[in-house]
């Protein structure tokens, strides 16, 4: 299948400064895209999505944002807190393909003090 | 956890036994899924159903078996014919229909000796 993976293994970042982790997909033909927060031992934990009608969509202090033209997703974490450290992954899917999510294999981010 | 529980949190075989791990969801999902997640890796999809009765294969199934008898449960049978066992199995579920978040149980941790 389409290869999904990510720019950089690890991310260190102060608190309370902005985090942006980046996402690359190489399915031109992705229609949903979705990034998870996983904490050591536990399940992957639900953060944001998007579909390809959009470009950009906001949460509670996360930012996705998509560029159709590059294959590219990028999820903002504003004002980095220690409880954001964490792997995150980002996800995709090819609805025309089934509904199963493509995972890539994880940025980690450290959030120091 | 979202309404997943997995059952044992972790496990320990002998090698050539055949295991079988518990997922059960309250939310009312058509689609379930297991995945594995191998150290520092990203999740791979085992097998998925959209439906009761219905499971399909993803792209590591084998040496492994599902059943999809109610619509809450989707248990997964690690056989012994599976060559390397020893990973972090996660279950999933989601609403069916189309391409939706899907929520993760906490996971099994399953050791083989």
């Amino acid at each position: 299948g389409e290869s999904v993976g990510l720019h950089l293994p690890t991310l260190s970042v102060q608190e309370g400064d902005n985090s942006i982790i980046n996402c690359a997909y190489s399915n031109s033909a992705s229609d949903y895209f979705i990034w998870y927060k996983q904490e050591s031992g536990k399940g992957p934990q639900f953060i944001i999505d998007i579909r390809s009608n959009m470009d950009k969509r906001q949460g509670q202090r996360v930012t996705v944002l998509l560029n159709k033209t590059v294959k590219h997703l990028s999820l903002q974490i504003a004002a980095t807190q220690p409880g954001d450290s964490a792997v995150y992954f980002c996800a995709e899917n090819d609805s025309n393909s089934g509904y199963a999510l493509n995972f890539g294999k994880g940025t980690s981010l450290l959030v120091t003090p | 956890d979202g309404g997943i529980t997995q059952s044992p949190k972790y496990l320990f075989r002998k090698e050539g036994q055949n295991v079988t791990l518990s997922c059960e969801q309250n939310l009312n999902h058509d689609a379930m899924y297991w995945y594995r997640q191998d150290p520092g890796q990203g999740l791979r999809l085992i097998y998925y159903s959209q439906i009761v009765n219905d499971f399909q294969k993803g792209d590591i199934a084998e040496g492994y078996s599902v059943s999809r008898e109610k619509k809450e449960s989707f248990p997964l049978t690690v056989t012994s014919a599976q060559k390397n066992p020893t990973a972090f199995y996660l279950c999933a579920s989601s609403i069916s229909g189309g391409v939706y978040e899907q929520y993760f149980g906490p996971g099994t941790r399953l050791t083989v000796t």
